[in-house]
């Protein structure tokens, strides 16, 4: 089956830091891999995307690389602001092998990000 | 992206009733998804839903304590039923738009059953 695994959290950093959320998954198909936000009070937000191996996806300073060989997408961002407190989810969503999908997105756990100013 | 209301957005529900919510989407979308987020976990799907067809539900979900509507392209709803306090978590609706990465999601309804 499919599965995404994130590390787990929280994790609280200081404004300006360096962040990774490592991201790890199991797929049958060919896999999408998304990074959605969590603001608080607020529902979930694409905060970008990758669909093919050795693909990144970039949005607001944050990045991830779809690396096939070690199933992985870790969410980087190199220096982190205190409105980047969110909670931050992997995903992936399967193609079948005639290229078309059912549509269903699996997530990780999620990932609690606090900045401290 | 399609933009979505979600209502209500909190609701605190005594055991052993229902709660209907609503999901409208200022465009025609193809597919809308329910899912449930309980207190510290990640989303779980709990239907699919299209329009004019039956739900299709995810396992461990039923359509006795979930129904789905699906009335029209722009609108469906979910009712949690003979609630107890486990169904305590937030509720999201998200539809599939234009395109294959179209995924929105609305804001959420936070359900507190006591």
């Amino acid at each position: 089956g499919n599965s995404v695994t994130q590390m787990e959290g929280p994790v609280t950093l200081s404004e300006e830091a360096f962040l990774t959320i490592n991201c790890t998954y199991t797929a049958t198909g060919y896999p999408s891999l998304f990074w959605y936000v969590q603001y608080p009070g607020e529902g979930l937000q694409l905060l970008l995307k990758a669909t093919k191996a050795d693909d990144k996806g970039s949005n607001k300073g944050f990045e991830a690389t779809y690396r096939k060989e070690t199933t992985s997408f870790h969410l980087e961002k190199g220096s982190v602001q205190v409105s980047d407190s969110a909670v931050y989810f992997c995903a992936l969503k399967v193609l079948d092998a005639g290229g078309t999908s059912y549509g269903k997105l699996t997530f990780g756990q999620g990932t609690i990000l606090t900045v401290h100013p | 992206s399609a933009v979505i209301s979600q209502k209500p957005s909190r609701d605190i529900c005594q055991r052993g009733t229902s709660l209907t919510i609503q999901c409208q989407v200022d465009s025609q979308v193809t597919m809308m998804f329910w899912y449930r987020q309980q207190p510290g976990q990640s989303l779980t799907l709990i239907a699919t839903a299209n329009q004019g067809s039956e739900a299709t539900y995810e396992s461990g979900f039923v359509i006795d304590k979930f129904p789905i509507s699906r009335p029209n392209l722009t609108f469906s709803t979910l009712t949690v039923s003979n609630m107890s306090p486990e169904d305590s978590s937030i509720y999201l609706c998200s539809v599939r738009g234009q395109g294959f990465y179209g995924y929105t999601f609305g804001s959420g309804t936070r359900l507190t059953v006591v």
